[in-house]
Order: structure tokens, then sequence, then C-alpha cells
């Protein structure tokens, strides 16, 4: 079945450190791969997207490249804030696939330190 | 506008008590969902609406009930929970959906309703 992987944390960075956060997917279809933000107490807020291979997608100085040839579509930034603490989850959507839904990772916790 | 609205924000209830969530978006989406949300772990799908309809029961128990009165309007009727029951509710709602109920485009998520269950 579909799948989503993605590195556990918590992560802990100084501001203006570079940021990767990795995530690799199972699919069996042609899924389109999201970046989802949750601020502490808050719901779920759409980063960014992206639906089809070596699609780029960004938002706020994050960016992620839909990989099909590695199956990934890592989370960068080149200088976090303070203000980018959060869980962060990727996720899929088969849109060809029985599943359909969306299929969340574990989340990963970034900690931004002044 | 991909705002989704979700009241109340905060709520405590007995395990006798009956409650509503409720959520509404105005973008014009044919799909709403809600999701359970417990500490540290990702969202877990309980209900799909596609054009107002149940499309999708993820085997919840059936002291929790949805409804949906219109094509903005999503509820979430409560009655007996138990304390295990204390989580984060999420709604959502996207453009499209295939006929199955399978969502095939973006989720919009709410702010969500924390849920604690005395």
């Amino acid at each position: 079945g579909n799948s989503v992987t993605q590195m556990e944390g918590p992560v802990t960075l100084s501001e203006e450190a570079f940021l990767t956060i990795n995530c690799t997917y199972t699919a069996t279809g042609y899924p389109s791969l999201f970046w989802y933000v949750q601020y502490p107490g808050e719901g779920l807020q759409l980063l960014l997207k992206a639906t089809k291979a070596d699609d780029k997608g960004s938002n706020k100085g994050f960016e992620a490249t839909y990989r099909k040839e590695t199956t990934s579509f890592h989370l960068e930034k080149g200088s976090v804030q303070v203000s980018d603490s959060a869980v962060y989850f990727c996720a899929l959507s088969d849109r060809g696939g029985s599943q359909g839904n969306l299929i969340f990772g574990k989340g990963t916790k970034l900690s931004v330190k002044p | 506008d991909t705002e989704v609205t979700q009241t109340p924000k905060h709520l405590v209830m007995g395990m006798t008590n009956k409650k509503s969530l409720k959520c509404e978006q105005h973008m014009g989406h044919r799909a709403m969902y809600w999701y359970k949300q417990k500490a540290k772990k990702p969202p877990e799908l309980m209900f799909v609406y596609s054009y107002e309809k149940l499309s999708i029961n993820e085997s919840v128990p059936s002291r929790f009930s949805p409804e949906c009165p219109n094509s903005s309007l999503l509820n979430l009727h409560l009655h007996a929970l138990q304390p295990e029951d204390s989580a984060l509710y999420l709604c959502a709602s996207s453009q499209d959906v295939r006929e199955d109920g399978r969502s095939t485009d973006t989720q919009y998520f709410g702010p969500g309703t924390r849920l604690t269950v005395l």
C-alpha cells in the first residue's frame, strides 16, 4: 500500500541555519505530494505541494522538489527563523490508487533557537 | 480565500453529555472531512462527505455521528464519549472528490476543536 516515511525528530537548529527534512514515499499510482505545517495549538496549514515529477513547490522560503526517481519530496529552507518552530507533515494523495485520501508521515518537530 | 472555520475552539464534556462540533467553508468545495488527531501523531481520517453525502466512514464508533446539512456546513455530533476520545478534531475540505469519496485534490484544514472528555 501507499506510505510516507519522514525523518523523525525532534530537529533542533539555531536561527539562520539550513533546514532539510527528509520525506520518501511509496505509491502505486501518480501521487500528489504535500507538506503541511502545524504550529503549536493550531490546525494544519498547507505549506506547499507538487502534483507531478520534477515540480518544485515553494512558499515562505520553503522548497521541495518532487523526485520520482528517488521517490522523495524533501523539505528545505535556507535560513530558518524562530517562528518556523512547528511540526511538519509530509503527505501524499494517490489520485489513481485505491487509497486516494491523504496519507501522512508521522511528522517532524522542528525547534529553532535564537 | 482558503479558510475553513471550526467552532468551538475548545470543548470539555462529561461522558454522559451530548455536544456538537461545527465546521464551515465558503470556497465551494464539494468534499468535507473529519479527522481525529492525538498528541504527537498525524491526523487520522474519520469521515468523508462528498456532494453532501457520506462516502467514507473509517469504522468510527457510533458515538460519533456526522451530519452535512448543506454544502458549506459539516457537523460532528458527540454522545457518550470516552476519555480516550479526547483529541484535536480537525475539519478539512477539498474542491473535488472521486465518485468513491477519495480525494483527488488539495485538502484545506480548519484550526480544530480541542476536545477533552472527563
